[in-house]
């Protein structure tokens, strides 16, 4: 399978534990975004990367989140002390970058937390 | 930041009839807009899109369009088919960076 890939699928936690998410976006991307999605609403922005740097970062993203793409490649995205409102699907998504046909933004399966 | 708003939240059409959504955006300075649809438990799929230099794209049964003046675009199914029964998610995007997504149309076509 060539899309992109996130893992774990499914994360179950406790409040107050931290928890790491990882996105492998297709190959030759080099655009990375992260989103979250709560039932009923469409994906909101956290954060993107163009190559391993870190170009935007939405208000959404509270001190607690952090992401890395460290090579460039795949990403990681940490939430750290859970609180029950960060139960979503986080979504990555990944893109060639700018320019016309190449912005498209391809979606990973999600990873699905449920903070308890 | 940019605003997109999308409705209806939820539409209901017979098989074989068309369907509309539509959507508007604060940013005037957004050139990409692109559709998804999503099933349910599943990844959002692009399924079209349009950038600001054209008023109107077709692909087979799905169609978009573009009033920029306006500030409007609409996704426009038509001989809808039971599969075609997902949410679908407009979208804004200015330099081919972040998207802003409306909140979803939930569109059920009845066989």
């Amino acid at each position: 399978d060539t899309g992109v890939s996130q893992d774990p699928r499914h994360k179950i936690t406790k409040r107050g534990q931290n928890v790491t998410f990882r996105c492998d976006p297709i190959s030759e991307h080099n655009r990375l975004y992260w989103y979250r999605q709560t039932l009923g609403q469409g994906p909101e922005f956290l954060t993107y990367f163009q190559n391993e740097a870190q170009l935007e970062k939405s208000r959404l993203l509270s001190d607690r989140f952090s992401a890395e793409r460290p090579k460039g490649s795949f990403s990681t995205l940490e939430i750290q002390r859970t609180e029950q409102g960060d139960s979503a699907m986080y979504l990555c998504a990944s893109s060639l970058g700018a320019g016309t046909g190449r912005e498209t933004q391809y979606f990973g399966p999600g990873t699905r937390l449920l903070v308890l | 930041g940019e605003n997109v708003e999308q409705h209806p939240s939820t539409l209901s059409v017979q098989e074989g009839d068309s369907a509309v959504i539509k959507c508007t955006y604060s940013d005037s300075a957004s050139n990409y807009f692109p559709w998804y649809k999503q099933e349910l438990g599943k990844r959002p799929q692009l399924i079209i899109d349009i950038r600001s230099n054209v008023g109107e794209k077709k692909d087979q049964r799905i169609a978009v369009t573009l009033n920029k003046t306006a500030k409007h675009f609409s996704l426009h199914i038509t001989e809808t088919q039971p599969e075609d029964s997902a949410v679908y998610f407009c979208a804004a995007s200015w330099g081919y960076q972040k998207v802003t997504f409306g909140i979803g149309t939930k569109l059920q076509v009845i066989p």
